[in-house]
């Protein structure tokens, strides 16, 4: 079973410091990992994914985040944070399809970005 | 443009009301979710559908139910015998029911039941 852990459920960071955001995931088969960001009363986006492509993937505006498989990690990141990235994110984790059940996309619990001025 | 819209934005519903949420895809995916998210959670799977006429039951189901007659798209209803039913619901799409594929999602209802 697949599982996802975001430490930290806030963040707080000076407008243009670093941003690292920490996601470990746990899953029996490589998996496929994603983050999504939601702003206050709104859906989520998607950021970026990890399909097994490219370890380290860029995604919109600035962020990127690097699959590592040793550490079961796939940390959020970007250089310089904005006003505007203030906002929730997401960490989820898919696994391949079996042939016995559906494996659904399990979402972390989210860690809230506080960006201070 | 191509999209998810749910509607209305708010609800506020009775005690005891069964209350049925829109969710409507224009971008020709095969699958639909229903998720629940309250404060300080991630989000709970409550429904999906892989292909129109056909939904299965996510992690917390009771009390909720859904249909897929169309493929553009998925209602849900939220019973009565829902015992908790103020939150905030998530309609998502994806082009397939395949992991690899992001899903797409709707602005959101945020429900409350007085």
């Amino acid at each position: 079973a697949q599982s996802v852990t975001q430490l930290g459920s806030h963040v707080s960071v000076s407008e243009g410091a670093l941003v690292l955001l920490r996601c470990n995931y746990s899953s029996s088969v490589p998996p496929y990992l994603f983050w999504y960001v939601q702003y206050p009363n709104q859906g989520l986006q998607l950021l970026l994914k990890y399909t097994s492509a490219a370890t380290l993937v860029k995604g919109i505006n600035g962020f990127e985040a690097e699959f590592k498989k040793s550490e079961t990690s796939f940390h959020l990141t970007k250089p310089s944070a904005h006003m505007s990235d203030a906002a929730e994110y997401f960490c989820a984790v898919s696994g391949p399809l079996t042939k016995t059940s559906y494996d659904k996309v399990i979402f972390g619990p989210g860690t809230s970005l506080s960006v201070i001025p | 443009d191509g999209g998810i819209t749910q509607s209305p934005k708010y609800l506020f519903r009775k005690e005891g009301q069964n209350v049925t949420l829109s969710c409507e895809q224009n971008l020709n995916h095969d699958a639909m979710y229903w998720y629940r998210q309250d404060p300080g959670q991630g989000l709970r799977l409550i429904y999906y559908s892989q292909i129109v006429n056909d939904f299965q039951k996510g992690d917390i189901a009771e009390g909720y139910s859904v249909s897929r007659e169309k493929k553009e798209s998925f209602p849900l209803t939220v019973t009565s015998a829902q015992k908790n039913p103020t939150a905030f619901y998530l309609c998502a799409s994806s082009s397939q029911g395949a992991p690899s594929y992001e899903q797409y999602f709707g602005p959101g209802t945020r429900l409350t039941v007085t």
